[in-house]
């Protein structure tokens, strides 16, 4: 079946560090992929999302790129703010089912000043 | 623009007691309609969907039903809470058909 896999947190950073937070996939067909965010006490935010093979999706510095060859979706920044503590979401959705997501289990992201 | 309200915010009930959580949008007519549950240390998992009044479908078997009385108007309830029914829950619809899910502020029901 279909099925989102994150790297497992909490992750700690310091601030201005790198960050890499890993999401894989199973899937058959080309769903499309979305990460969101989760900022503590709120809802989720579609945070950037890409919809075929070899797209990179960005937003406020963050990027992901679809890989469907290593079918990877991983998350990434090249400088965290102590503004970007969350949790962050991986989701696919299969080709033409709306709004049926399927998301990873989370990855809370801690950055320390 | 889209806005999603639900409420309560929070919620504290006794095992055994009813449950109502309430969900309207606003800013778009006949929208797909979504109930997500995120449990404590886990993900979100889809519960339920509505692509039109009166019409509700349900994708994991549980303790929780859905009903869309009104367009705009998606509710969650239960007859009887089980702890396990403890988490928050998130009602999302489509910005666009097909497009992103956009989220409420969601709901945090703990079951004592």
């Amino acid at each position: 079946g279909n099925s989102v896999t994150q790297m497992e947190g909490p992750v700690t950073l310091s601030e201005e560090a790198f960050l890499t937070i890993n999401c894989t996939y199973t899937a058959t067909g080309y769903p499309s992929l979305f990460w969101y965010v989760q900022y503590p006490g709120e809802g989720l935010q579609l945070l950037l999302k890409a919809t075929k093979a070899d797209d990179k999706g960005s937003n406020k510095g963050f990027e992901a790129t679809y890989r469907k060859e290593t079918t990877s979706f991983h998350l990434e920044k090249g400088s965290v703010q102590v503004s970007d503590s969350a949790v962050y979401f991986c989701a696919l959705r299969k080709y033409n089912q709306g709004g049926k997501l399927i998301f990873g289990q989370g990855t809370e992201l801690s950055v320390k000043p | 623009s889209q806005t999603i309200h639900q409420w309560p915010a929070t919620l504290v009930q006794p095992v055994g007691s009813p449950l109502s959580l309430e969900c309207t949008v606003e800013g778009t007519s006949n929208p797909n309609l979504y109930w997500y549950r995120q449990a404590a240390g886990r993900g979100l998992q889809l519960l339920f969907y509505s692509v039109g009044i009166g019409q509700i479908s349900s994708e994991v078997p549980q303790n929780l039903s859905a009903s869309r009385p009104q367009d705009r108007q998606f509710i969650l309830s239960s007859k009887k809470l089980l702890l396990s029914d403890s988490g928050f829950y998130l009602c999302a619809c489509p910005r666009q058909e097909y497009g992103e899910l956009f989220f409420g502020e969601g709901s945090r029901l703990t079951v004592l």
